[in-house]
């Protein structure tokens, strides 16, 4: 178990540039989720995946960010066009299905710091 | 809809002594998790505790217990014998029934020598 990977671990980028992050989950972990956690908040659900499907999607996902697991396994948060207020940090956590298995908790990991000036 | 509410921005405690952070919750879903997650300066979230809907006792899990009150829909994070390493964000949250989990605004906790 060498829990769930992000790269970068920061991004800095100029405004109207488009970035993309990547999210190795827990490998035997078919749920994963992308959040975003601003200074001074709580993280804010952005989508979530079952296997390779994406099953939710918050509002807050404007049509500028994309998200992807072609094949169940990592995933990738594209966000074009970046605008200042994008800046945050973006964590993506994994879970089990099972809760026999550790379904009932996220495993997080490290985040992508994105600033964008 | 389902919300967290975590009304203490920021507390301190002396070490060695215990500490409670207070967690309020709204939901109309019958069945529920709720969990408390410590985030140090590093950024990283580290799971500290689970409680479910339907059990009847407090979880515990070593120094950390969470003080359940179904009818208060309250969870509060009680933190026994703080130590130095203990000061960091505390967030309570909340999966439904849909699997998303809710997070609160947070409680920046620091301990004093």
């Amino acid at each position: 178990d060498t829990g769930v990977s992000q790269d970068p671990r920061h991004k800095i980028t100029k405004r109207g540039q488009n970035v993309t992050f990547r999210c190795d989950p827990i490998s035997e972990h078919n749920r994963l989720y992308w959040y975003r956690q601003t200074l001074g908040q709580g993280p804010e659900f952005l989508t979530y995946f079952q296997n390779e499907a994406q099953l939710e999607k918050s509002r807050l996902l404007s049509d500028r960010f994309s998200a992807e697991r072609p094949k169940g396994s990592f995933s990738t948060l594209e966000i074009q066009r970046t605008e200042q207020g994008d800046s945050a940090m973006y964590l993506c956590a994994s879970s089990p299905s099972s809760p026999r298995a550790g379904g009932e908790k996220l495993f997080f990991g490290s985040g992508t710091q994105l600033s964008v000036l | 809809a389902q919300k967290i509410t975590q009304t203490q921005p920021g507390m301190f405690v002396q070490e060695k002594e215990a500490v409670t952070l207070d967690c309020t919750y709204d939901t109309s879903d019958q069945s529920y998790g709720l969990f408390w997650y410590k985030q140090p300066s590093s950024g990283e979230m580290i799971f500290l505790i689970y409680q479910g809907s339907y059990d009847e006792q407090n979880a515990t899990e070593g120094r950390y217990s969470l003080n359940f009150q179904k009818a208060r829909k309250s969870a509060n994070l009680v933190i026994s014998a703080s130590q130095l390493g203990d000061s960091a964000m505390y967030f309570c949250a909340m999966r439904g029934t849909g699997n998303q989990f809710y997070f609160g605004t947070g409680t920046s906790l620091t301990v004093i020598p």
